[in-house]
């Protein structure tokens, strides 16, 4: 079993409209989790940190569910320019500094 | 300003041969790691180094070295390349190594 898990999509988005996708982990011992953005055939950039209950970055927000073990991301108001893979990746605090990615769920947003 | 930066961004090898793909980053982190990436399989830890003259192994190692050669450089080496490393490979850095990952362009190989 993978330890982070992410359904690949693609989830097609019409551009205004909202989409939102989840994360399951399965190391208990996580701390501290990550959004990062990947486009296509370029390097992960980093989204937005989840270190907590969740946070919110202008139209992006990432929620946290310690008990089920998920963090999701939502975009609002999606723009063109929000197509992309979007990776979920956590650390966990045996694993010193070792990010454990998710394969990534891929958003394509129409006009 | 530059970030991280790797050489070559492409590369295509025979099995059996050998190669060392490089790294450096401008921003003065002392972590430094390698990934690869295949589809469907997420990046996976090659190596790490948390700070400039250590080394460790991380999830996926074999076939692969590193070296730290300073603050600046990682480099990792392929000793004798087989069809399953052909990969996108990513150089990354951060402060810390709780801190953010800054990924450099990656360089995609292919063996043959």
């Amino acid at each position: 079993r993978k330890e982070v898990e992410q359904d690949p999509g693609p989830f097609n988005v019409p551009e205004g409209a909202t989409v939102a996708f989840n994360c399951t982990y399965s190391n208990s011992a996580s701390q501290s989790f990550f959004w990062y953005r990947q486009d296509c055939r370029k390097e992960p950039k980093l989204l937005m940190s989840v270190y907590s209950s969740g946070n919110e970055d202008g139209r992006f927000t990432a929620q946290l569910n310690r008990a089920s073990q998920y963090i999701s991301l939502l975009i609002r108001d999606s723009k063109l320019s929000d197509s992309a893979t979007y990776l979920c990746v956590n650390l966990a605090t045996d694993s010193w500094g070792k990010l454990q990615f998710g394969a990534g769920t891929q958003v394509v947003v129409t006009p | 300003n530059a970030g991280v930066t790797q050489t070559p961004k492409f590369q295509v090898l025979k099995t059996g041969q050998s190669m060392t793909l490089q790294c450096a980053q401008d921003m003065n982190h002392n972590s430094m790691y390698w990934y690869r990436q295949d589809p469907g399989m997420g990046l996976r830890l090659i190596y790490y180094s948390a700070s400039e003259g250590t080394t460790d192994k991380g999830e996926v190692p074999n076939g692969y070295n590193v070296s730290r050669l300073n603050k600046r450089e990682f480099s990792l080496r392929l000793e004798s390349a087989a069809p399953s490393q052909t990969s996108v490979y990513f150089c990354a850095s951060s402060e810390a190594p709780l801190g953010e990952q800054y990924f450099g362009p990656g360089t995609r190989l292919t063996v043959t």
